[in-house]
């Protein structure tokens, strides 16, 4: 069974700096991972896929890794701004559906 | 382009009564699947369906049942409801419905579900 974690749970950071989230998976036998974005009471909005044969990719001030022999992605969030407050999640793409993490909760203070 | 729509968005049942959570979208999608989120838990897939008429369970499917009529709709029914189903659900939407489908995923806003 797939498991994904992700580490830490939370993570506050003073505005501009830069934001490292990690997500580790259990087994590599994937078809894609995806990030989401979740905002207080709200649905999940997807911010990048990287397909199992990609290494990254970029979408504005995110990127995303993906190294799928040791089971590891990171994303990156550069210049954090107090918007970018939410919770973030990566899930992993095995047959027919996805593997969540429990997330990190993101605070970015002004 | 509304994307996937949920209805209710909030609802609050008695123990043992029975109710239908909504799940539309109007992307031509195949593959569509209800997830349920729980504090601590992350998002645990209940039911999937890859097209019309095709169906199947998913992690924690008890207590559900879920129908495919149309490729448009996905409605998820709680047969008898009981505390432990206290949660907020998620419908979500993929372009293809194969095995390997590498498409994103697109989610409605979540239903709030309290089982009192």
């Amino acid at each position: 069974k797939q498991e994904v974690t992700q580490i830490p749970a939370a993570l506050s950071v003073p505005e501009g700096e830069n934001l490292v989230l990690n997500c580790s998976f259990t087994d590599s036998a994937i078809y894609n991972l995806q990030w989401f974005r979740q905002d207080p009471g709200k649905g999940l909005t997807s911010l990048l896929l990287i397909q199992s044969s990609q290494r990254e990719q970029t979408s504005g001030r995110l990127n995303a890794s993906l190294d799928k022999s040791s089971g590891r992605s990171t994303l990156y969030i550069a210049a954090s701004q107090p918007g970018d407050s939410a919770t973030y999640l990566c899930a992993v793409k095995g047959d027919y559906k996805l593997s969540f993490g429990a997330g990190t909760t993101v605070t970015v203070r002004a | 382009n509304a994307g996937v729509t949920q209805t209710p968005k909030f609802q609050v049942l008695k123990t043992g009564q029975s109710m239908t959570l909504q799940c539309a979208q109007d992307m031509n999608h195949e593959y569509m699947s209800w997830y349920r989120q729980d504090p601590g838990m992350g998002l645990r897939l209940i039911h999937y369906s890859v097209g019309a008429g095709i169906t199947d369970q998913g992690e924690v499917p008890n207590g559900y049942n879920v129908s495919r009529s149309t490729t448009e709709d996905f409605p998820l029914r709680l047969l008898s409801a009981a505390p432990s189903q206290t949660s907020v659900y998620f419908c979500a939407s993929s372009y293809s419905g194969t095995p390997s489908n590498t498409g994103e995923l697109f989610f409605g806003e979540g239903s709030r579900l309290t089982v009192l």
